[in-house]
């Protein structure tokens, strides 16, 4: 199994441009979700999905659209791309939809600045 | 709301000697609780967790004991070694009864181990 994947690793875009944070797993799992790292401020919930179909909002959704169409994929997409959003993104997947004591396995990131 | 405060470091300490890194949480209801490991470079793997008051978590030498009294979730390590060198989060999850509150995070702890 590959795990949970995301492209690209690093991005650089300009103030106002769109683009897609891509991210996959092959486990199977219901729950799907994106977080963001900021310095000194640990990870903050964007998006998340219980499965194909259903999203919903997590502590700051501001800015950012997801869709989740399969059960493989949950990209995270950036309308009009601001500085503030200059970040490392992480997406998470578990095989529950609680999350309560159930692992969520995290990809390797998608380091954006926007300039 | 739900919040976790730990101690941010960075906390530098010499091979082989006893590690704590101090965790404590506020939750609406009677959440599970994880230690979550970011090396350099890489994404969050799920360290050890538990998931009711006394439990303790425990692996590759690390434990953690679940107290509701203290509303405490500490780490500890006997002997650390260089290859402990790492970001610690901890971070708490709650059922919310069929929705998914994902995981709320500490700021990260940055432990580095010198030779």
């Amino acid at each position: 199994n590959a795990g949970v994947t995301q492209t690209p690793k690093f991005q650089v875009l300009k103030t106002g441009q769109s683009m897609t944070l891509q991210c996959a797993q092959d486990m199977n799992h219901e729950y799907m979700s994106w977080y963001r790292q900021d310095p000194g401020m640990g990870l903050r919930l964007i998006h998340y999905s219980v499965g194909a179909g259903i999203t919903d909002q997590g502590e700051v959704p501001n800015g950012y659209n997801v869709s989740r169409s399969t059960t493989e994929d949950f990209p995270l997409r950036l309308l009009s791309a601001a500085p503030s959003q200059t970040s490392v993104y992480f997406c998470a997947s578990s095989y529950e939809t609680s999350g309560a004591g159930n692992e969520q396995f995290f990809g390797p990131g998608t380091r954006l600045t926007v300039l | 709301g739900n919040s976790v405060t730990q101690m941010e470091g960075p906390v530098t300490l010499s091979e082989e000697a006893f590690l704590t890194i101090n965790c404590t949480y506020t939750a609406t209801g009677y959440p599970s609780l994880f230690w979550y490991v970011q090396y350099p470079g890489e994404g969050l793997q799920l360290l050890l967790k538990a998931t009711k008051a006394d439990d303790k978590g425990s692996n590759k030498g690390f434990e953690a004991t679940y107290r509701k009294e203290t509303t405490s979730f500490h780490l500890e390590k006997g002997s650390v070694q260089v290859s402990d060198s790492a970001v610690y989060f901890c971070a708490l999850s709650l059922y919310s009864g069929g929705g998914a509150d994902g995981l709320t995070f500490g700021k990260g702890t940055h432990l580095i181990i010198q030779p």
